[in-house]
């Protein structure tokens, strides 16, 4: 059974910092592409950063490039999210997701997200 | 960036109507396209992915159509269970979600 669970929500200040984790198990992790989706309180969904299976390739919406970093470790079979620089904004529940044919090409990822995690909340209020 | 347009935004109806509802690219996106099933408090559940495809597990009543720029989720007879908010997201071009569809009882 796939199973997805997210971890590092909390409150945190503007400008601040947060690393989120997800740590996947019943599949193998490596040879699919994951992503982060997040959705604002009362909102719709927000696609916000992919990673290849390897690792090796990264994607990122406009809205948090240059400010979040996306990667894994395949060994650990854990996917994270490094925020930084934190705005109000940026305030919502943090999805991870799996892809569901886990193929990236070098300026995008492909198939559509089969599995999710149950969430993190993300709060960036003084 | 390709914009997905998704409409109505929200639609009432009753157990056993048949409701559509649609998604418009700004561009071509073959059928690179999926349908997602959100309950309040709860993650997205895959329905329909590549468009037409029925993922496992989900009742049959559900259906996808299109290709190209104009895309149809239809639930042919509503059941209670139904009533939630459904997403587009196109995968062709990085991601993109449609703005949501809450499908409330009439």
């Amino acid at each position: 059974e796939v199973q997805l669970l997210e971890s590092g929500g909390g409150l945190v200040q503007p400008g601040g910092s947060l690393r989120l984790s997800c740590a996947a198990s019943g599949f193998t992790f490596s040879s699919y592409a994951m992503s982060w989706v997040r959705q604002a309180p009362g909102k719709g969904l927000e696609w916000v950063s992919a990673i290849s299976g390897s690792g090796g390739s990264t994607y990122y919406a406009d809205s948090v490039k240059g400010r979040f970093t996306i990667s894994r470790d395949n060994s650990k079979n854990t996917l994270y999210l490094q925020m930084n620089s934190l705005r109000a904004e940026d305030t919502a529940v943090y999805y991870c997701a799996k892809d569901r044919v886990g193929y990236c090409s070098s300026t995008s990822c492909y198939g559509e997200f089969d599995y999710w995690g149950q969430g993190t909340l993300v709060t960036v209020s003084s | 960036a390709i914009q997905m347009t998704q409409s109505p935004s929200s639609l009432s109806a009753s157990v056993g109507d048949r409701v559509t509802i649609t998604c418009r690219a700004s561009q071509g996106i073959r059928n690179d396209l999926g349908w997602y099933q959100q309950k309040p408090g709860k993650a997205p559940k895959l329905l329909i992915y590549a468009a037409s495809s029925l993922q496992s597990g989900v009742p049959s009543r559900f259906s996808g159509s299109g290709s190209g720029t104009d895309f149809t989720l239809t639930i042919s007879s509503l059941q209670p269970e139904d009533f939630a908010t459904y997403y587009c997201l196109q995968d062709y071009n990085l991601y993109t979600f449609g703005q949501g569809t809450k499908l409330e009882i009439k």
